[in-house]
């Protein structure tokens, strides 16, 4: 199975900061790569889709990028409600895989 | 209104079974591929299983992890979909979560409608 590893695990912002988050895939994965807000006691939401595309209705300071194997996600500006758990989610080759979150918190 | 609603969930033995459902509403459940995905308590996400939609003639994936103890199913006369939990371990004690997967015009796939999940807890 395809392994994806975040970084960093845990991350301190504040809010108007710029963050971004890593996710590396153990092979290629093309563009099938995507992003996954949950905040606690709540089902995730999908953020973005094959690496770059923005889920309808999620605000535009929510941006992706990569491929192959190496992957960003990029928080322009951080809001009070970003403060989530961030997960990556390889959906292009069977099982799929998700990274081990990246819990985002306030300084 | 889009939705998928899970059930099912509860309290069962390690060697037991149990049988999620989940009913949706607000779209044509046979043009979709259905994901059951898992979280134990404190831990990250984990993936359990698809089945994929009508054209791709309903064939199943699971996570090596659930493959041959789990089985996944759906009726779209009723608009469902199941999960048949046989064999649980302690391990298995996870929210469970039934999710949409849509498909945009390049075969992109995305897990874009959740459930709010329902609980399993695999205890003696």
């Amino acid at each position: 199975a395809i392994q994806l590893t975040q970084s960093p695990s845990s991350l301190s912002a504040s809010v108007g900061d710029r963050v971004t988050i890593t996710c590396r895939a153990s092979q290629g994965i093309r563009n099938d790569l995507g992003w996954y807000q949950q905040k606690p006691g709540k089902a995730p939401k999908l953020l973005i889709y094959a690496t770059s595309n923005l889920q309808s209705g999620v605000p535009s300071r929510f941006s992706g990028s990569g491929s192959g194997t190496d992957f960003t996600l990029t928080i322009r500006s951080l809001q009070p409600e970003d403060f989530a758990t961030y997960y990556c989610l390889q959906d292009g080759n069977y099982p799929l895989t998700f990274g081990q979150g990246t819990r985002l918190e306030i300084k | 209104e889009v939705q998928v609603l899970e059930s099912g969930g509860g309290l069962v033995q390690p060697g037991g079974s149990l049988r999620l459902s989940c009913g949706i509403s607000g779209f044509i459940f046979s043009d979709h591929h259905m994901d059951w995905v898992r979280q134990a308590p404190g831990k990250g996400l984990e993936w359990v299983g698809r089945t994929k939609d009508k054209r791709r003639n309903y064939n199943t994936e699971y996570a090596a992890s659930v493959k041959g103890r789990f089985s996944i199913s759906r009726d779209d006369s009723k608009n469902s979909l199941f999960l048949q939990m046989n064999s649980l371990k302690s391990e298995d004690t996870a929210v469970y979560y039934c999710v949409r997967v849509s498909s945009d015009a390049s075969g992109s796939d995305a897990l874009d409608i959740w459930g709010q999940g329902t609980m399993v807890t695999v205890s003696s």
